[in-house]
C-alpha cells in the first residue's frame, strides 16, 4: 500500500522568504515521488518528480526537493517565494511495477504575502 | 506541442443522468488516467487505460466505466449521477504510465 502526508493544509509566507512544503510518504518498495501545482481552476501541473536517481530533484520555477529514504520524505522547498507561487500544491507517490495509479496527498494552499 | 485536453470544460446534470467526459492525450502518450478530485481534496485514481483495456482501477463504483480508442483518447462515464459525483473530473497521459501529465479538467455540478 502507498500513502502520502502533507504536513499543514495551509502554508503562509512574505515575498521572498524561505517555502518549505512537508510531504511524507509510504510505500512498500522503493518510490517514484512527484509535486504537482494547480492555480485556481485549472488542472494539475508538473512541478518536478523522483525516479531513483539524483536525491536531490530541481524542478521548475526554482523549485526542488530533496528525497530522504530514512525519514520517507520529499520535502519541496524554494529560496524564495514570489507571489506568482500562491497555489495548492499536491505530493503524490506511485510505487511503480504494477501499480500505476498515483495517490496524493490532500495538498498544501501557499498564500505569500508582500 | 499540444498538452492534454479535456472536453467539455463545465457540465451541469441531474442526479440519476449520464455524463460522459472526454480527453485527448498529450502527443507521443499511449496510456490515460482518470482521477476525480471533490473540493478541497486531493485527486483519487479512478482507472487507468492503456492499450484500450483498463489496466488499474480505484475504489470507484461500477457506474464508472471507461473507454480508450485506437488513437489513444479516452472517454469517461458515469451513469445514475448522484449529488456527490460533483466533482473536478481530471485526465493524465503518460507514455507507459510513469510520469503523467494532466490536463485542465472538467467540472461536473450534480443538481
Amino acid at each position: 500500500a502507498q500513502s502520502v502526508t502533507q504536513l499543514g493544509s495551509h502554508v503562509s509566507v512574505s515575498e521572498g522568504a524561505l517555502v518549505l512544503l512537508r510531504c511524507n510518504y509510504s510505500s512498500s518498495v522503493p518510490p517514484y515521488l512527484f509535486w504537482y501545482v494547480q492555480y485556481p481552476n485549472q488542472g494539475l501541473q508538473l512541478l518536478l518528480k523522483y525516479t531513483s536517481a539524483a536525491t536531490l530533484v530541481k524542478g521548475i520555477n526554482g523549485f526542488e526537493a530533496e528525497f530522504k529514504k530514512s525519514e520517507t520524505s520529499f520535502h519541496l522547498t524554494k529560496p524564495s517565494a514570489h507571489m506568482s507561487d500562491a497555489a495548492e500544491y499536491f505530493c503524490a507517490v506511485n510505487s511503480g511495477g504494477s501499480n500505476y495509479k498515483l495517490t496524493f496527498g490532500k495538498g498544501t494552499l501557499l498564500t505569500v504575502n508582500p | 506541442d499540444a498538452g492534454v485536453t479535456q472536453s467539455p470544460t463545465h457540465l451541469i446534470k441531474t442526479r440519476g443522468q449520464q455524463v460522459t467526459l472526454r480527453c485527448s492525450p498529450k502527443s507521443g502518450h499511449d496510456t490515460v488516467s482518470w482521477y476525480q478530485q471533490a473540493l478541497g481534496q486531493g485527486p483519487q485514481f479512478i482507472f487507468q487505460y492503456y492499450e484500450e483495456e483498463e489496466r488499474q482501477r480505484g475504489n470507484f463504483p461500477d457506474r464508472f466505466s471507461g473507454h480508450q480508442f485506437p488513437n489513444y483518447s479516452s472517454e469517461l462515464n458515469v451513469n445514475a449521477l448522484l449529488l456527490g459525483d460533483s466533482a473536478l473530473y481530471l485526465c493524465a497521459s503518460s507514455r507507459g504510465g510513469e510520469t503523467q501529465y494532466f490536463g485542465p479538467g472538467t467540472r461536473l455540478l450534480v443538481l
